[in-house]
Order: C-alpha cells, then structure tokens, then sequence
C-alpha cells in the first residue's frame, strides 16, 4: 500500500466549515496528489506536491488549498465547505523512478460529507 | 488537453467468460502512458496493468491484457476467465508529465463489471 494513511476516513460537516484532511506517507516520496472522485466524473486532480512546499495547482483546486510543510504529510484544506464538495478524496504518492511509468499508489480515501 | 473515454457505464458478464473494456484517448503529446485501475466495492484504488506509447508490445498481467491500438487511440483492458472477484468499477487513465516530473494521471468516468455466477 506504499505506507499511505488518510485521516479521517469519514467525516461530515456543515456548509461554511473548515475541513482539513491529511495524507501521511512513511516511505520518504517526493510527489503526492490530492484527488476527488465523484459519479460520472472518476478521479479529478486538485492539488499536487512535487516536494516540501513545492506544490501546484491541478483541474479542480477552487475552494481547495495544500500545504507541505514536511516530506510526510500533505494537507488539504477546504477554506468554507461547500456542499459541491462532498465527496470521496484520495490521497496518492507517485514513484520514479518506476518500470511502470510512474504508477499512482493510492490511499483509501475519505468520505466528506458537507451537509 | 488530454482525454480519457470510456463508453461502457455498466457490463454485465457471465463468470468464466472472456471481456473487453474499452477506452479511448485524445492526446498530441507523443510520449504516453496508459493504466488501468481496479475499485472494488470497498473503495481502494488498485492498479493492474501499464502501456507506455513506445511499447512494441501489448502489456500483459495474468489475467488481465492491454489491447493498446495506437493508431485508433484506444487501449482496452481484457480480462481473460472471469471471476466474481472480478465485479468491481474499472477505470482507464492516462499520464501527463508536470512540474519537476510530477505524475498527473486524467482519468475516464469508469465501467462497472458485473461478474454473474
């Protein structure tokens, strides 16, 4: 499972809240990701880290903001929750250098519910 | 922009039975990467099988194959004997390259095989 915990596993909140969800990695990765999957739509980038406070924007980062304060934990922070953010939110790590082309390793994801 | 698409929302199977899920891919940049991804009903993503756009050959795992058509843009996930372990949402997904050589995967909407006894 490449050493990926994301906590919580399920939360639900309301509308206006902050929500912060962790990933946090024991094998030393360089590059993490935040996903959100939802119906109809599989897994959509939102933010992604490239090192320690080296982190850049993916398709769907609106409302969503990361920090990498340290090669083990990347934080997503949802400012005010919004009910468009329910969702399930994976966390994953990449590895280069890969024989398979850099494959995503995922977390098992967290189950926000904004009500 | 890069595009994965899956046409099949939902497939239903009989056990033993050989099938083929499609995906198709829009992209201008001649280096590639293509996978296939397994969620079962518990909600873990798990990977099962790799193309790179220069590979000769189509990828093969066990059961599973990829009948990669580079010149339709199509790369099909076949899984040989299927099992009832089998029923899960499959997902196609391919690779972008960005900042500091980060892995963005663009993922398809996802098939749902249903495996019946």
């Amino acid at each position: 499972d490449a050493g990926i915990t994301q906590s919580p596993r399920h939360k639900v909140t309301e509308t206006g809240t902050p929500v912060t969800l962790r990933c946090h990695q024991t094998e030393n990765h360089r590059y993490m990701y935040w996903y959100r999957q939802d119906p109809g739509h599989g897994l959509r980038l939102i933010h992604y880290s490239y090192g320690v406070k080296d982190t850049d924007k993916g398709e769907v980062s609106d409302g969503y903001s990361v920090s990498r304060s340290k090669t083990e934990d990347f934080l997503l922070t949802l400012e005010s929750a919004t009910s468009s953010q329910t969702s399930v939110y994976f966390c994953a790590i990449s590895v280069t250098p890969s024989g398979q082309g850099g494959k995503l390793f995922f977390g098992s994801g967290t189950q926000l519910s904004v009500l | 922009a890069q595009k994965i698409t899956q046409t099949q929302p939902g497939m239903f199977v009989q056990e033993k039975e050989a099938v083929t899920l499609d995906c198709t891919y829009d992209t201008s940049d001649p280096s590639y990467g293509l996978f296939w991804y397994k969620q079962p009903s518990s909600g873990e993503m798990i990977f099962l099988i790799y193309q790179g756009s220069y590979d000769q050959q189509n990828a093969t795992e066990g059961r599973y194959s990829l009948n990669f058509q580079k010149a339709r843009k199509s790369a099909n996930l076949v899984i040989s004997a299927s099992q009832l372990g089998d029923s899960a949402m499959y997902f196609c997904a391919m690779r972008e390259i960005k900042i500091q050589g980060a892995q963005k995967l663009v993922f398809g909407q996802g098939t749902r095989l249903t495996i019946n006894p």
